[in-house]
């Protein structure tokens, strides 16, 4: 079946480090691949997303790449800042079946 | 900003009582979930529900049930829970169960504590 692994948290980083956080998956099909994240106290909102190979999800300064070769949709930002502070989710839809498979989440933390 | 509206915020019930979730979606979507979201544990899906009919039902303990009266709400009604029930619920909905190439959309959660 499929699934969705990410690298165990927290992420501790200070304010305009460089952030990644890695994804890979596991899919019978050719899925959609997505970024949500959850500040404290808060639902999840979706981050970005990517729905074939070579496809750049992006939106605040946050870019994945879906990389069908490896399997991967690595999360990355190039300076973070303390209001990043949340829990990041990757995530995946296989087409003909949209329930979405989440991966367990990872905690990035920013100090200034 | 959500397109799904999850009411009450917050919630504190003894073992005893009864009480309900409710949430609201007009984004003209056809599917809607529920999640629970416990510390230190992965995202469960509880119930999904297309075109108001129940599809899913993750083997979720029968204190828990579900009502969709129509596909812009969706109900979580709860009796007798025990305290391992606290967590945040979220409810979320998608443009269809067999398509959902924009992903989720998902309230803010209640935040449930049984004491």
């Amino acid at each position: 079946g499929d699934s969705v692994t990410q690298m165990e948290g927290p992420v501790t980083l200070s304010e305009e480090a460089f952030l990644t956080i890695n994804c890979t998956y596991t899919a019978t099909g050719y899925p959609s691949l997505f970024w949500y994240v959850q500040y404290p106290g808060e639902g999840l909102q979706l981050l970005l997303k990517a729905t074939k190979a070579d496809d750049k999800g992006s939106n605040k300064g946050f870019e994945a790449t879906y990389r069908k070769e490896t399997t991967s949709f690595h999360l990355e930002k190039g300076s973070v800042q303390v209001s990043d502070s949340a829990v990041y989710f990757c995530a995946l839809s296989d087409r003909g079946y949209s329930t979405l498979t989440f991966g367990k989440g990872t905690m990035l933390l920013v100090s200034p | 900003e959500t397109g799904v509206t999850q009411t009450p915020r917050h919630l504190v019930m003894g073992m005893t009582n009864k009480k309900s979730l409710k949430c609201e979606q007009h984004l003209g979507h056809n599917a809607m979930y529920w999640y629970k979201q416990s510390a230190k544990k992965p995202l469960e899906l509880m119930f999904v529900y297309s075109l108001e009919e129940r599809v899913e039902n993750n083997s979720v303990p029968s204190r828990f049930s579900p009502e969709c009266p129509n596909s812009s709400h969706l109900f979580l009604h709860l009796h007798t829970l025990q305290p391992e029930d606290s967590a945040l619920y979220l409810c979320a909905s998608s443009q269809d169960r067999d398509r959902a190439p924009y992903g989720y959309t998902f309230g803010s959660g209640t935040r449930l504590t049984v004491v």
